[in-house]
């Protein structure tokens, strides 16, 4: 079983449309969860981290944390094109970073 | 530019040459991280350091890859007669460790092609 696992996708949504992304790990003892954006040829960008259950907001992301369920999940409010990229959950047990496989967005205009 | 660098940006070699790859952290950052990653996977890890130690390393990682941080601040990852499995783009990161918890930061990465 891999540490962090994501539905790789496609993800299709229209421009304006809220985008669902979905990750589960398998670490109960995982106390920091991560959300990174990737454009294609590009190296990964952070956009959200949470450290607690429930919801983090920072703009059009929200990251929702659930702890008992090993759920954390990425919502993205009024999609635009420039967020069509490859999003990446990384989860942290306390000795390094497992990074999930991705999914794989696009917004269309 | 404060962000984590990373030279080359691109390499070309042949196989079973060496090569070295360099990574500048953030300043304050104490934590770096050497990741490798091919198309349609995510980041695989294969070492860290805090500080000038380095604490982990991949069951997965050949010994033909080595890596140091000799004051606590560059890094270095040498990758030892290259095989054509090598070609991926190598990541860098670097982070601080808080209380909090810990917050990892990007490099634009290596790639590597061997030829």
């Amino acid at each position: 079983q891999k540490e962090v696992e994501q539905n790789s996708g496609p993800l299709s949504v229209p421009e304006g449309a809220i985008a669902s992304l979905n990750c589960t790990y398998s670490d109960r003892g995982s106390q920091s969860f991560f959300w990174y954006r990737q454009y294609s040829g590009k190296s990964p960008e952070l956009i959200m981290f949470i450290y607690s259950n429930g919801d983090k907001e920072d703009g059009r992301f929200t990251a929702q944390l659930n702890k008992a369920s090993q759920y954390v999940s990425l919502l993205i409010r009024d999609s635009q094109p420039s967020d069509s990229a490859t999003y990446l959950c990384a989860v942290n047990p306390g000795n390094q970073f497992y990074f999930g496989t991705g999914t794989s967005l696009t917004v269309i205009p | 530019d404060t962000g984590v660098s990373q030279n080359p940006r691109h390499k070309i070699t042949k196989r079973g040459q060496n090569v070295t790859f360099r990574c500048d952290p953030i300043s304050e950052h104490n934590r770096l991280y050497w990741y490798r990653q091919t198309l349609g996977q995510g980041p695989e890890f294969l070492t860290y350091f805090q500080n000038e130690a380095q604490l982990e390393k991949s069951r997965l990682l050949s010994d033909r890859f080595s890596a140091e941080r000799p004051k606590g601040s560059f890094s270095t990852l040498e990758i030892q007669r290259t095989e054509q499995g090598d070609s991926a783009m190598y990541l860098c990161a670097s982070s601080l460790e808080l209380a909090m918890g810990e917050t990892q930061y990007f490099g634009p990465g290596t790639r590597l092609l061997v030829l």
